[in-house]
């Protein structure tokens, strides 16, 4: 089955600064890769998503790139806010069967 | 998300203890799902559900079973509890046409 690997589990920046998150997969099936942004006592919400037909996707701050050929893909947060500290978690998907990265967790330091 | 809802949000049992959770959404989703979230591992799938009719085993179906008694619950039991099932639980739906999934709250579950 799937497996997904995501680095680095802790990450820490200062306010403003950019924060790169790394996901690889194996299963080169997989056509939907999504990012999660999990807060305390809550569950994970969708962020951003990329599908295996495009290669980079925008929105606002956040930008994800997937490189099918390499199977990673990477979460990109720009002018990083104290806001933004949270688990973040990245993950593959074929025909509904999500697999999970084991989370990142980002601390934006004001 | 407030459309998707978990009871109860904690709960502390003993080995053995039969557990049931459950799980209730109004975004008229067909898909829904069960996953247990453990610290360093990430959020696992447990099964999945694409209608009333369907059950599916995820990643780690072992020691649970499921229940989709209307498009609208899925419920996660836990026959015989046993400590290393001590885990954050949550729920999700999904809609057919999108891969988006919403996820619930979350239910503590510790087992003693």
């Amino acid at each position: 089955g799937e497996n997904v690997e995501q680095h680095p589990s802790t990450l820490s920046v200062q306010e403003g600064d950019s924060a790169v998150i790394k996901c690889t997969y194996s299963d080169s099936a997989s056509n939907y890769f999504p990012w999660y942004k999990q807060e305390l006592g809550k569950g994970p919400q969708l962020i951003i998503d990329i599908r295996s037909n495009v290669g980079e996707k925008k929105d606002q701050r956040i930008a994800v790139t997937l490189n099918k050929t390499a199977k990673h893909f990477s979460l990109h947060i720009t002018e990083t806010q104290p806001e933004d500290s949270a688990v973040y978690f990245c993950a593959a998907s074929m025909m509904g069967d999500m697999r999970f990265g084991a989370g990142t967790r980002l601390t934006v330091k004001p | 998300d407030a459309d998707v809802t978990q009871t109860p949000r904690n709960r502390i049992t003993k080995t053995g203890k039969r557990i049931m959770l459950e799980c209730s959404q109004t975004k008229g989703h067909d898909r829904m799902y069960w996953y247990r979230q453990d610290p360093g591992l990430g959020l696992r799938l447990i099964y999945y559900s694409f209608d009333v009719k369907d059950i599916n085993k995820g990643e780690i179906s072992d020691g649970y079973s499921v229940s989709r008694q209307a498009q609208a619950k899925f419920s996660l039991s836990l026959e015989s509890a046993i400590p290393n099932q001590t885990a954050l639980y949550f729920c999700a739906t999904s809609d057919p046409g999108q891969n988006e999934q919403f996820f619930g709250p979350g239910t503590r579950l510790t087992v003693l």
